[in-house]
């Protein structure tokens, strides 16, 4: 079955510690992206990549990276320059026919 | 610096009430608009779309309207029932930029019983 996913659903991190968020797709599409969504707020683009090899800053990218070594795979690194990363972070991809989403990651800073 | 988030402007509605979710998009060059549908604790689900050569769309109990001179949209859900109950987010995308999807902040609709 062609999809997106997202892993782990559920993260537990202590204050300091980088992690990274799994996001992989098998719908051959080339453009890839990362969100964050706080509660009672809207989507917030932190990092795009429109093809392999190449990725460019949304807008909330500080103390995010990522990178692009294949075209299934977008890995988001939540660093420990992130001051408030607990939130709920959604990776899709698609063309602007139809965006696919995954099914989210929720990051919580213990 | 640190952002400031802004929390969601909320509808509320009685249950087979007619809804009307507005939406003020930002770029004028933007030529494919979409609302999505975001359940708690879910990913957004699309609704509907319309493209700029268009100014109205009707699907299933939903109708998008488009006015590009104000640069609004909305989404008119007929007979609102329990189960539309969730955020509702605008998106716009255009070749102007990079064909990047540009999201709305979203509203939050509550249908009463």
């Amino acid at each position: 079955d062609g999809g997106i996913t997202q892993s782990p659903k559920y993260l537990f991190r202590k204050e300091g510690q980088n992690v990274t968020l799994s996001c992989e797709q098998n719908l051959n599409h080339d453009a890839m992206y990362w969100y964050r969504q706080d509660p009672g707020q809207g989507l917030r683009l932190i990092y795009y990549s429109q093809i392999v090899n190449d990725f460019q800053k949304g807008d909330i990218a500080e103390g995010y990276s990522v990178s692009r070594e294949k075209k299934e795979s977008f890995p988001l690194t939540v660093t420990s320059a992130q001051k408030n990363p607990t939130a709920f972070y959604l990776c899709t991809t698609g063309n602007m026919d139809e965006q696919f989403f995954g099914p989210g990651t929720r990051l919580t800073v213990l | 610096g640190e952002s400031v988030g802004l929390h969601l402007p909320t509808l509320s509605v009685q249950e087979g009430d007619n809804s009307i979710i507005n939406c003020a998009y930002s770029n004028s060059a933007s030529d494919y608009f979409i609302w999505y549908k975001q359940e708690s604790g879910k990913g957004p689900q699309f609704i509907i779309d319309i493209r700029s050569n268009m100014d109205k769309r009707q699907g299933q109990r939903v109708t998008v309207l488009l006015n590009k001179t104000v640069k609004h949209l909305s989404l008119q859900i007929a007979a609102t029932q329990p189960g539309d109950s969730a955020v509702y987010f605008c998106a716009e995308t255009g070749a102007g930029n990079n064909r990047k999807l540009i999201w709305g902040l979203g509203t939050s609709l509550a249908v009463n019983p």
